[in-house]
């Protein structure tokens, strides 16, 4: 089955302790994207990847890391998280000429205190 | 500055009748709009889309308007059924490898 995976779904940390969040798909993609989901927000972009090696910023790319050293994994990482990272976060992966049609994982919520 | 804009927040039809989901862009060069419905504790899924080049996109049930002029689309969903209740975001990009910009999303409620 064609799928984007994320883990973990659900995670609780406390301030400064470095994280990370998981994501990886079987469909062969070249471009990978995270996205954060605040309230009256919507979904804003944080990183992508067109393709192994090559990253770059989103919108909102401040307190995020990325790599992608594989084609099938792009993980989040969280270095020093703080309360405003507080979010519900989601990554997606489409071929490279159709990033208008992208397919996005099940989501991970993060609440830091 | 929200170039992807969706002004109301929620909409309740009842079963049956049509729902009507409205969505405004500033930027001139989006060439590609998209619908994806997001159910809660999954991630969005793509709907249905549309290129600048046409005014209608029809797919079942779903179909798409944009208005280039007054740089608006609009989803119709007919008839509404109570599974459709999600929240609608509307996306749009300039060009096939340009990313996507969302909208804040529209919470459809279908009363049976």
């Amino acid at each position: 089955e064609a799928q984007v995976t994320q883990n973990p779904r659900y995670l609780i940390t406390v301030t400064g302790k470095k994280l990370t969040v998981t994501c990886s798909q079987n469909m062969n993609h070249e471009y990978m994207s995270w996205y954060r989901q605040d309230p009256g927000l919507g979904l804003r972009q944080i990183y992508y990847s067109m393709n192994v090696e090559v990253t770059d910023k989103g919108d909102v790319p401040e307190g995020y890391k990325v790599s992608r050293k594989e084609k099938r994994n792009f993980p989040l990482i969280l270095e020093s998280p703080s309360p405003n990272q507080t979010s519900l976060y989601f990554c997606a992966s489409s071929l490279r000429g159709l990033i208008r049609e992208q397919y996005f994982g099940p989501g991970t919520r993060l609440t830091v205190t | 500055d929200q170039q992807v804009k969706q002004n109301s927040p929620s909409l309740s039809v009842q079963e049956g009748r049509i729902s009507i989901l409205n969505c405004d862009y500033t930027n001139s060069m989006f060439d590609y709009f998209l619908w994806y419905k997001k159910y809660p504790a999954e991630g969005p899924t793509f709907l249905i889309s549309i290129s600048s080049i046409k005014d209608k996109n029809e797919d079942g049930r779903f179909t798409v308007f944009l208005n280039k002029s007054a740089k608006h689309l609009s989803l119709h969903i007919v008839p509404s059924q109570p599974g459709d209740s999600a929240v609608y975001f509307c996306a749009a990009s300039a060009g096939a490898n340009s990313k996507l910009t969302f909208g804040k999303g529209i919470t459809l409620s279908v009363r049976p």
